[in-house]
């Protein structure tokens, strides 16, 4: 699988929108992009994938670049409970398998 | 709904004993199984992984060892544990072949070697 670059770590105040920028630059046409979370002893835990096109669910937005070299994790409005390692993963289409970077960690500050 | 459970949850054993961790699947079948072990401070490690009963493929050379005896069980064993094997270990599954490619973990083995 291709790789991930993130920040080792941001810092985010309550209630505001959160940008958590991946690069990507290698990713290939079949490369999904997965971002995973994981809070304080406990298991990653899914979040959101993309292929090409922006996306949105309950958690949050993915952006991806037009060219697809990079993609955006946006948390809205961020809570205390959103402080977790955040993980960007590829994955090609007939993988049956993640493998985890290390990720950014998250601090929201009340 | 689907549950994943993992135990034990906490375990303390000396170098050289043995190791049994044991990850069982409900509500769903024939889904793929992962074994996951996390250092101190570090990131995920994939150890093993499983598209069905033993077929087991392993992506880091090691001490360790994964067995899947039924559909939804996964073992993780050792014959000798190294100090290095510490670590806090996840087990996972997803369902083959969905494109959302969702992986789900269980609450996971905390294992510290001594």
């Amino acid at each position: 699988d291709a790789k991930t670059t993130q920040p080792n770590s941001m810092e985010s105040n309550e209630e505001e929108p959160v940008h958590l920028p991946c690069n990507h630059s290698t990713i290939s046409g079949t490369d999904y992009i997965h971002w995973y979370r994981q809070l304080p002893s406990q298991g990653p835990e899914y979040v959101i994938h993309g292929l090409t096109s922006n996306v949105n669910n309950r958690m949050a937005s993915l952006a991806i670049a037009e060219d697809r070299k990079s993609s955006t994790l946006i948390l809205h409005r961020a809570t205390l409970r959103d402080a977790a390692v955040y993980y960007c993963i590829l994955r090609d289409r007939g993988n049956e398998k993640l493998t985890f970077g290390t990720g950014t960690r998250l601090t929201i500050i009340p | 709904s689907q549950t994943i459970h993992q135990w034990p949850a906490t375990l303390v054993q000396p170098v050289g004993s043995p190791l049994s961790l044991e990850c069982t699947v409900e509500g769903t079948s024939n889904p793929n199984l992962y074994w996951y072990r996390q250092a101190a401070g570090r990131g995920l490690q994939l150890l093993f992984y499983s598209v069905g009963i033993g077929q087991i493929s392993s992506e880091v050379p090691q001490n360790l060892s994964a067995s899947r005896p039924q559909d939804r069980q996964f073992i993780l064993s050792s014959k000798k544990l190294l100090l290095s094997d510490s670590g806090f270990y996840l087990c996972a599954w997803s369902v083959r072949g969905r494109v959302s490619y969702e992986q789900y973990f269980g609450p996971g083995t905390r294992l510290t070697v001594t």
